[in-house]
């Protein structure tokens, strides 16, 4: 299968207690994002990378919040001193980003990480 | 602000009828459009997109038709079958970066 893949795909943690995801992107694709769902919302857009420049952060993304994409291959976001708040699913989706304004491209998502801070 | 919203938070119909989804949005400068299919405790499947230079796409039993005028599109299922009954999401999209999605509808098709 060579779609988008998260790990882990649960992960409980404590408040205060520092989280990292990884985001394996379908191979050819140039761009990769994160989104944050949480119970009865759309996805909502976190960040995300053009190889492995990041373009864009929402204002949603706290300082507590990094995300990396060294290789502009696979991706990392990590969560430090976790809130009850940061409880939510992550996503990540990537997709080829053809044209200069990359109109019209289409993004695949991944499984997510169920995250749960107690 | 709630740039793209689904009004209707569920939606059931009968097994071999249609499913019509309903999604609004306000950002005029929006030119790209995506419908996504969710089950529980996995990401979303993408369904169907539309660019706003075109008004209908069709890709098997699903439908997706833009009206810019009026700012909102629709998914259209025929027939709907009950392996249909999911989460669906409206998304939109500008210049292609983010997407900005909908609250959602629960589609449930009845045997």
């Amino acid at each position: 299968d060579t779609g988008v893949s998260q790990d882990p795909r649960h992960k409980i943690t404590k408040r205060g207690q520092n989280v990292t995801f990884r985001c394996d992107p379908i191979s050819e694709h140039n761009r990769l994002y994160w989104y944050r769902q949480t119970l009865g919302q759309g996805p909502e857009f976190l960040t995300y990378f053009q190889n492995e420049a990041q373009l864009e952060k929402s204002r949603l993304l706290s300082d507590r919040f990094s995300a990396e994409r060294p290789k502009g291959s696979f991706s990392t976001l990590e969560i430090q001193r976790t809130e009850q708040g940061d409880s939510a699913m992550y996503l990540c989706a990537s997709s080829l980003a053809r044209f200069a304004s990359g109109s019209g491209e289409t993004q695949y998502f991944g499984p997510g990480t169920r995250l749960l801070v107690l | 602000d709630q740039q793209v919203k689904q009004n209707s938070p569920s939606l059931s119909v009968q097994e071999g009828r249609i499913s019509i989804l309903n999604c609004d949005y306000t950002n005029s400068m929006f030119d790209y459009f995506l419908w996504y299919k969710k089950y529980p405790a996995e990401g979303p499947t993408f369904l169907i997109s539309i660019s706003s230079i075109k008004d209908k796409n069709e890709d098997g039993r699903f439908t997706v038709f833009l009206n810019k005028s009026a700012k909102h599109l629709s998914l259209h299922i025929v027939p709907s079958q009950p392996g249909d009954s999911a989460v669906y999401f409206c998304a939109a999209s500008r210049s292609g970066s983010r997407l900005t999605f909908g609250e959602g509808t629960q589609l449930t098709v009845n045997p």
